[in-house]
């Protein structure tokens, strides 16, 4: 079974500094990566994914994210962050199997100020 | 596309009372999903369906039941509601089952059990 720990429930920026929200898992067979977004009121969208290939991957909205194998890292980043970046962020994982299901972190709430 | 559509936005039930949240699609999707999202739990996995006719249980299946007789619509079902079923509902759906398929999400059903 896969699990997934986001180690920041809140962050607070300003806007144009960057961030990093920080998320790590665990799992006894290679995985799939995911950050989804969910502003509010809204339900999630996918911000960008982790399948193969590069580890650094570019997603919506100027993120991108690092896949770090020997760490069992994906966190995410973004250089300047905007106040309409302002929403809760969830990493998922998900076994690379026929059928494996998502599993979401607890989510990181990510406050732009200005 | 209307994409994945639920119903209704907010409902208040009483101790005891049963009722239906809708949930459809119009992508054609095989997989579909139900999760709820309590404060700092992230997204738990209700019950899951890859296709007409088939149902599984996911993480928190207890006190809920789920049919899928067409592609494009899954209900999930309170028997008898409590209070711990006060939460926040959002239904998914991908292509197909397997956990590289991005989700889509509907905007959520917000719960409140008396």
């Amino acid at each position: 079974a896969q699990s997934v720990t986001q180690l920041d429930s809140q962050v607070p920026v300003f806007e144009e500094a960057p961030v990093e929200l920080r998320c790590n898992y665990s799992s006894s067979v290679s995985v799939y990566l995911f950050w989804y977004v969910q502003y509010p009121n809204q339900g999630l969208q996918l911000l960008l994914k982790y399948l193969s290939g590069s580890t650094l991957v570019k997603g919506i909205n100027g993120f991108e994210a690092e896949f770090n194998k020997s760490q069992t890292s994906f966190h995410l980043r973004k250089p300047s962050v905007h106040i309409s970046d302002t929403a809760e962020y969830f990493c998922a994982v998900s076994g690379q199997g026929g059928s494996e299901k998502l599993v979401f972190g607890k989510g990181t709430k990510l406050t732009v100020n200005p | 596309n209307a994409g994945v559509t639920q119903t209704p936005k907010f409902q208040v039930l009483k101790t005891g009372q049963s009722m239906t949240l809708q949930c459809a699609q119009d992508m054609n999707h095989e997989y579909m999903s139900w999760y709820r999202q309590d404060p700092g739990m992230g997204l738990r996995l209700i019950h899951y369906s890859v296709g007409a006719g088939i149902t599984d249980q996911g993480e928190v299946p207890n006190g809920y039941n789920v049919s899928r007789s067409t592609t494009e619509d899954f209900p999930l079902r309170l028997l008898s509601a409590a209070p711990s079923q006060t939460s926040v509902y959002f239904c998914a759906s991908s292509y197909l089952a397997g956990g590289f398929n991005e989700q889509f999400f509907g905007p959520g059903t917000r719960l409140t059990v008396l």
